[in-house]
């Protein structure tokens, strides 16, 4: 079965940076786009950008693209995205998500679990 | 960037009842809508994409409608599984945005 599993729960001062994984198995990793996405405490959702597992390729949300890079590893079938200079706001669940189509939709079936990112001085 | 609005924001409604939740784009993105559906402290589930079709799985008493700018999920009979909070999607175009939010309790 398709699983995405993250990493641990992480606390970090304002200005540091943070990198979260994303492991998945149960399908082929290269034919996917995988998808990232934040939720504040009590908040919505906001998604973050995409990484095409096959060729490398992103896209980032404007609001965080000078901080925020997304990458991949093919052998590990593993996705990866990192977040800098940390605020306060930047406290939230942050999930990884495989898009629903292979051609890429934009649409989101499998989730990670989720991973609390906490920005505290 | 395309904004979605939800409403209402929370409701409480009774097993078995009908309950309708409404999602405004803010400007026109066709059939590209999706919903989701996430309980206390676990990742969204997928439940309907393009405005009405079920995932995989999904139980018929959920059922999508709309198009253009405004769209609406229904539950036709509530079940206890089924308290949550429901936000909807827009594929329409980056960046990828979601609705606030519905929650539904229990009455």
């Amino acid at each position: 079965q398709v699983r995405l599993v993250q990493s641990g729960a992480e606390v970090r001062k304002p200005g540091a940076s943070v990198k979260v994984s994303c492991k998945t198995s149960g399908y082929s990793f290269i034919s996917y786009t995988i998808h990232w996405v934040r939720q504040a405490p009590g908040q919505s959702l906001e998604w973050m950008g995409w990484i095409n597992a096959g060729n490398g390729n992103t896209k980032y949300s404007q609001n965080l693209q000078d901080r925020v890079t997304i990458a991949r590893d093919t052998s590990a079938s593993t996705a990866y995205m990192e977040l800098s200079s940390l605020r306060s706001e930047d406290t939230a669940v942050y999930y990884c998500a495989r898009d629903w189509c292979s051609s890429r939709c934009d649409l989101f079936d499998y989730w990670g679990q989720g991973t609390l990112v906490t920005v505290s001085s | 960037d395309i904004q979605m609005t939800q409403s209402p924001s929370s409701l409480s409604a009774s097993v078995g009842d009908r309950v309708t939740i409404t999602c405004r784009a803010s400007q026109s993105i066709g059939k590209y809508l999706n919903w989701y559906q996430q309980k206390s402290g676990t990742a969204p589930n997928f439940l309907i994409y393009s405005v009405s079709s079920l995932e995989s799985g999904v139980p018929s008493r959920f059922s999508g409608s709309g198009s253009g700018t405004d769209f609406t999920l229904t539950i036709s009979s509530l079940q206890p599984e089924d308290f949550a909070t429901y936000y909807c999607q827009q594929n329409y175009n980056a960046p990828l945005t979601f609705g606030g939010g519905t929650k539904v309790e229990i009455k």
